[in-house]
């Protein structure tokens, strides 16, 4: 099992580019968050999507879109980028239903110019 | 979301137990504990995660406060590997998967 894949592991974009970073859960998850980790501090929620829409949304504003794939693979599109983007980006997935463990990819460092 | 309160930092040496504190003052009953570590240059790992009884797994301990305002996270023995950031996380039951992280509580593990 490869667990939660993501890619590319880095990237360097300028201002005002836009980017998309890709994520594939868990084999047989159907939930999937993002995160944004600054450095220095802790994650913070970005969205989650099951069932190909966005079920819950954190602090951030309308630059942030997401996609979620009929195979429950996912995408997090970042438009406008501002200086301030810089970050490591972070998926999660988990199965539906009763509380327990997420799990975590390696991330994707994005580093805006 | 309630927060939660965790020393900045903790050092303890290899072999030893570690009792991590956690203190969550304004928890709704309905709020799950959540611990996650997060190991240099890796995404967070889940560890453990309670409701009101202490819990245990290959990983760690969890005991949690008869008022649920506080919790420790507990390592039997230490080991290099160990070496993380360790938070401590609220999560509200039923369908809300969001994890809202605080910047934890970095633990130094000495050989």
């Amino acid at each position: 099992d490869a667990g939660v894949t993501q890619s590319p592991t880095h990237l360097i974009k300028t201002r005002g580019q836009q980017v998309t970073l890709r994520c594939s859960p868990k084999s047989g998850h159907d939930t999937v968050s993002w995160y944004q980790q600054a450095l220095g501090q802790g994650p913070q929620f970005i969205f989650q999507y099951y069932e190909e829409e966005e079920r819950q949304r954190g602090n951030f504003p309308d630059r942030f879109s997401g996609h979620q794939f009929p195979n429950y693979s996912s995408e997090l599109n970042v438009n406008a980028l501002l200086l301030g983007d810089s970050a490591l980006y972070l998926c999660a997935s988990r199965i539906q239903g009763p509380p327990g463990e997420q799990f975590f990819g390696p991330g994707t460092r994005l580093t805006v110019l | 979301d309630a927060k939660t309160t965790q020393p900045n930092s903790m050092e303890s040496n290899e072999e030893e137990p570690v009792h991590l504190p956690c203190n969550h003052s304004t928890i709704s009953g309905t709020d799950y504990i959540h611990w996650y570590r997060q190991l240099p240059s890796q995404g967070p790992e889940y560890v453990i995660h309670g409701l009101t009884s202490n819990v245990n797994n290959r990983m760690a301990s969890l005991a949690i406060a008869e008022d649920r305002k506080s919790s420790t996270l507990i390592l039997h023995r230490a080991t290099l590997r160990d070496a993380a950031v360790y938070y401590c996380i609220l999560r509200r039951g039923g369908s809300n998967y969001k994890l809202t992280f605080g910047k934890g509580t970095l633990l130094t593990v000495n050989p």
